[in-house]
């Protein structure tokens, strides 16, 4: 596609169930990003994957949850056991990753995923 | 760990109007990026500067990085409509770090 494709667009859960949201990045870009959104402020990192390796998962706010990019395309960020704190709007982002540091890549975002826990 | 701070955190003009949004970090940044997020979407990516003292244009938006590429801000000309949402400015995490730091943002109402 031609840009960053999220799933679902929305989702509501009760708390301490499990779900996973879907990013499908831009054909051909080696990193992929999510980020966590709350309202009012500014995308904050979780976890990032150069093709199918998870090289920085430091901003993953806890063990419940846990990301993957098994064939280096899609990549699936699972919360298990959500709790309220977990609404926000998780936003995936693909960048080439082509030059040394990708933090130095434009980054494409997706739609995101409202996450709304009950 | 790094800070990204911007300034004012709301900003309502009139259509015509200049605006300015500032952006401070707490470590030198190699580089700074500037995105724009619309109500109800997502951020697109704007610009980017990497060099001290660096002054890029795109039509009425003037980007300019500090001299100690600790600063930076975004000026915007006569502002429309069209410019309403919110701009945030995002650098590197850190030294070969992955991640972009985001600030918090400055939302931009204009009023017609």
């Amino acid at each position: 596609g031609a840009g960053v494709s999220q799933s679902p667009r929305y989702k509501v859960a009760k708390r301490g169930q499990d779900v996973a949201l879907r990013c499908d990045p831009i054909s051909g870009h080696v990193s992929l990003f999510w980020y966590q959104q709350a309202l009012g402020q500014g995308p904050e990192f979780l976890t990032y994957f150069q093709n199918e390796a998870q090289l920085d998962k430091s901003g993953l706010p806890s063990d419940r949850f846990f990301a993957e990019r098994p064939e280096g395309s899609v990549s699936t960020l699972k919360i298990q056991r959500t709790q309220q704190e977990d609404s926000a709007v998780y936003l995936c982002a693909s960048s080439l990753g082509a030059q040394y540091f990708d933090s130095n890549q434009p980054q494409h975002f997706g739609d995101g995923t409202r996450l709304s826990i009950l | 760990g790094q800070q990204v701070m911007q300034i004012p955190q709301y900003q309502h003009v009139q259509e015509g109007e200049d605006f300015t949004t500032y952006c401070n970090s707490s470590t030198t940044l190699s580089n700074i990026q500037w995105y724009k997020q619309r109500p109800g979407g997502h951020p697109v990516f704007l610009i980017q500067l990497v060099k001290s003292g660096e002054v890029k244009k795109q039509k009425r938006l003037t980007f300019q990085f500090g001299e100690a590429k600790k600063n930076s801000s975004l000026h915007i000309t006569a502002t429309q409509t069209t410019d309403v949402g919110t701009y945030f400015c995002a650098g590197p995490g850190g030294a070969g770090s992955y991640q972009l730091t985001f600030g918090k943002g400055t939302k931009l109402s204009v009023i017609p």
